[in-house]
């Protein structure tokens, strides 16, 4: 079973520029929430997806932007692209709708490392 | 989301076993007790979860304090692998929240050093 795949695995992009990650979720599993983790620090969650539309925004500018595609996986677009966007880009994906606690358990992908120069 | 405390980092000796301690003071009657753990170089992954017991998986053992003011992620044999940030994290899971189960949200963990 495939769990959650992320491409490319690595991306340098000049300030200015713009990028689109990709994320495919587990099997079986409807919704990706994608996150920001800079060097030393927890991850930072971004926006999540479900039934093809952003439900819940972090603190995150419109620069960030996402989609998510009939068959669940998902994009994470970033544009005007600033030094400060340096981090690893981490694409988790859940299941909406299980009882309680258990529905919350989200699996990660390796990420993608962007670098801004 | 109530906040966590963890310690910085932590060091721990091959075999033995590691406590891994969270306050959480704020937390609310309604909000579970994840961890969740990142080895080098890779996305964070799930631990184990609770909300009022003690809970034993293959992977820890979650020991939380009756007040639930606090918790413990248990490892009951590190190896090396196990070395990694260990984040502690509460969630109120909103699953009536416009369809989202809201997000995690992640501390600086402690990070765990195992010696052979």
């Amino acid at each position: 079973d495939a769990g959650v795949t992320q491409s490319p695995t690595h991306l340098i992009k000049t300030r200015g520029q713009q990028v689109t990650l990709r994320c495919s979720p587990k099997s079986g599993h409807d919704t990706v929430s994608w996150y920001q983790q800079a060097l030393g620090q927890g991850p930072q969650f971004i926006f999540q997806y479900y039934e093809e539309e952003e439900r819940q925004r972090g603190n995150f500018p419109d620069r960030f932007s996402g989609h998510q595609f009939p068959n669940y996986s998902s994009e994470l677009n970033v544009n005007a692209l600033l030094l400060g966007d340096s981090a690893l880009y981490l694409c988790a994906s859940s299941i909406l709708g299980l009882a309680g606690g258990t529905g919350d358990t989200q699996y990660f992908g390796p990420g993608t490392r962007l670098t801004v120069l | 989301d109530a906040k966590t405390t963890q310690p910085n980092s932590m060091e721990s000796n091959e075999e033995e076993p590691v406590h891994l301690p969270c306050n959480h003071s704020t937390i609310s009657g309604t909000d579970y007790i994840h961890w969740y753990r990142q080895l080098p170089s890779q996305g964070p992954e799930y631990v184990i979860h609770g909300l009022t017991s003690n809970v034993n998986n293959r992977m820890a053992s979650l020991a939380i304090a009756e007040d639930r003011k606090s918790s413990t992620l248990i490892l009951h044999r590190a190896t090396l692998r196990d070395a990694a940030v260990y984040y502690c994290i509460l969630r109120d899971v909103p699953l009536n929240y416009g369809g989202s189960q809201g997000n995690l949200i992640f501390g600086k963990g402690t990070k765990l050093s195992v010696k052979p």
